[in-house]
């Protein structure tokens, strides 16, 4: 069982470029999330899933966007990257009242 | 203001120690507590889960709800080096788990040997 495998787990971009990040999931959960962290800031939910087509926004979803086109992936996609998205990137999924399970995280810096 | 506050800390305790974590809250719909503990550069792992009020007990670790004081604890008993992390209270609002899980800032906590 992979669990939630986030990539790439490190990337380099330059403002205005745009990019996916990837989330899939083996565990057949219905719910996914993405999350970016900053210092001091705790995890900021970006967009989040509560199923196969269903999707809707966060505290920070400006700047991104998201699809959940089967159970197991929720890209999260960079439409034009500024500096104010360096962040540390989460994705997570759960089935249940059980609390999610959390990727390894993707290192993005915009410069 | 946020609608769950944690003192970030740092908090340094010596081995053995026990320690008190502590969030409140102010959404009277939140249901679902959680605590996780994330160690440097790694994701959050999920560390004690509880629904509505009362306490959880899992090993050294305590959990505690007081939804009439939108308040919860998370102790540590007998603090081992291994325990220094960072540690993330969440909240699930509604009665179920919706997908929206809204965390606090997370306290960074240190054991020393």
């Amino acid at each position: 069982n992979a669990g939630v495998t986030q990539t790439p787990k490190f990337q380099v971009l330059k403002t205005g470029q745009s990019m996916t990040l990837q989330c899939a999931q083996d565990m057949n959960h219905e719910y996914m999330s993405w999350y970016r962290q900053d210092p001091g800031m705790g995890l900021r939910l970006i967009h989040y899933s509560v199923g196969a087509g269903i999707t809707d926004q966060g505290e920070v979803p400006n700047g991104y966007n998201v699809s959940r086109s089967t159970t197991e992936d929720f890209p999260l996609r960079l439409l034009s990257a500024a500096p104010s998205q360096t962040s540390v990137y989460f994705c997570a999924s759960s089935n249940s009242n059980y609390g999610y399970t959390f990727g390894s995280g993707t290192r993005l810096t915009v410069v | 203001q946020k609608e769950v506050e944690q003192d970030p800390g740092p908090l340094s305790v010596p081995e053995g120690a026990i320690v008190s974590l502590n969030c409140t809250y102010s959404n009277s719909a939140f249901q679902y507590f959680m605590w996780y503990r994330q160690y440097s550069r790694k994701g959050p792992e999920l560390l004690m889960y509880t629904y509505s009020s009362g306490n959880k007990e899992d090993g050294r670790f305590t959990a505690q709800v007081d939804k009439s004081s939108k308040y919860i604890s998370l102790f540590i008993r007998d603090s081992q080096p291994s325990d220094s992390a960072t540690y993330l209270c969440a909240m699930s609002v509604g009665s179920g788990n919706t997908g929206k899980l809204i965390f606090g800032q997370g306290t960074t906590l240190q054991v020393k040997p």
